[in-house]
């Protein structure tokens, strides 16, 4: 079955970095797309990054654009999110989620991992 | 970026109560939405994917509906493992936004 089990969180200061990671197994890693998203403690959901399959493409939320960085070895099966310049309002569960496709070859976030909680406070 | 409006945010039902929440887009996203399930500490869990087609595995007590900008999911019969908090979610372009949340509880 699916598997998407993140590791690295953990108590930054502000301004320092952190590396996410999310192992994967139970399906074909490099045939997917895959993302993070985050929630804050007590709030609700926030899409932040995916990569492409093979890699080759990637976007991001506006408010880490420049400061985080998705990346992924398919040989590992293991996705990263390099944080940087981390700020309090990153504070987050930060979960790991597979593209599944539609009945239209659109893709939607059909997986998901149990999230590595992040936390920025001096 | 699309925003997603979701509604109520919060509601009180009773079990066997039927549920609508709603789902409302800022432009039209055909039917590019998807329905999450969360129960405290846990990850979200999708329950119906394209607006209307249900997750497998996922009881047939869940529905959607809608298209374009405006969209339902409903809970036929609800049972006490229903209790939680349901998103939708648009996947038609990014970002990727989601509605604010519906807290589901008991009455």
């Amino acid at each position: 079955q699916v598997q998407l089990v993140e590791s690295g969180g953990g108590v930054v200061q502000p301004g320092r970095s952190l590396r996410l990671s999310c192992a994967a197994s139970g399906f074909t890693f490099r045939s997917y797309g895959v993302h993070w998203v985050r929630q804050a403690p007590g709030k609700g959901l926030e899409w932040v990054a995916v990569i492409w399959h093979d890699g080759s493409k990637k976007y991001y939320i506006d408010s880490v654009k420049g400061r985080f960085a998705i990346s992924r070895d398919n040989s590992k099966s293991t996705l990263y999110l390099q944080m940087n310049s981390l700020r309090a309002e990153d504070t987050a569960v930060y979960y790991c989620a597979r593209d599944q496709p539609d009945d239209s070859s659109a893709y939607f976030l059909g997986f998901w991992g149990q999230g590595t909680l992040v936390t920025v406070s001096s | 970026d699309i925003q997603m409006a979701q509604s109520p945010s919060s509601l009180s039902a009773s079990i066997g109560d039927r549920v609508t929440i709603t789902c409302r887009a800022s432009q039209d996203i055909n039917n590019y939405l998807v329905w999450f399930q969360q129960k405290p500490g846990k990850a979200p869990k999708s329950l119906i994917y394209g607006a209307s087609t249900l997750q497998s595995g996922v009881p047939s007590k869940f529905s959607g509906s809608g298209s374009g900008t405006d969209f339902a999911l409903t809970i036929s019969s609800l049972q006490p493992e229903d209790f939680a908090t349901y998103y939708c979610q648009q996947y038609k372009s990014y970002p990727l936004t989601f509605g604010g949340g519906t807290k589901v509880e008991i009455k």
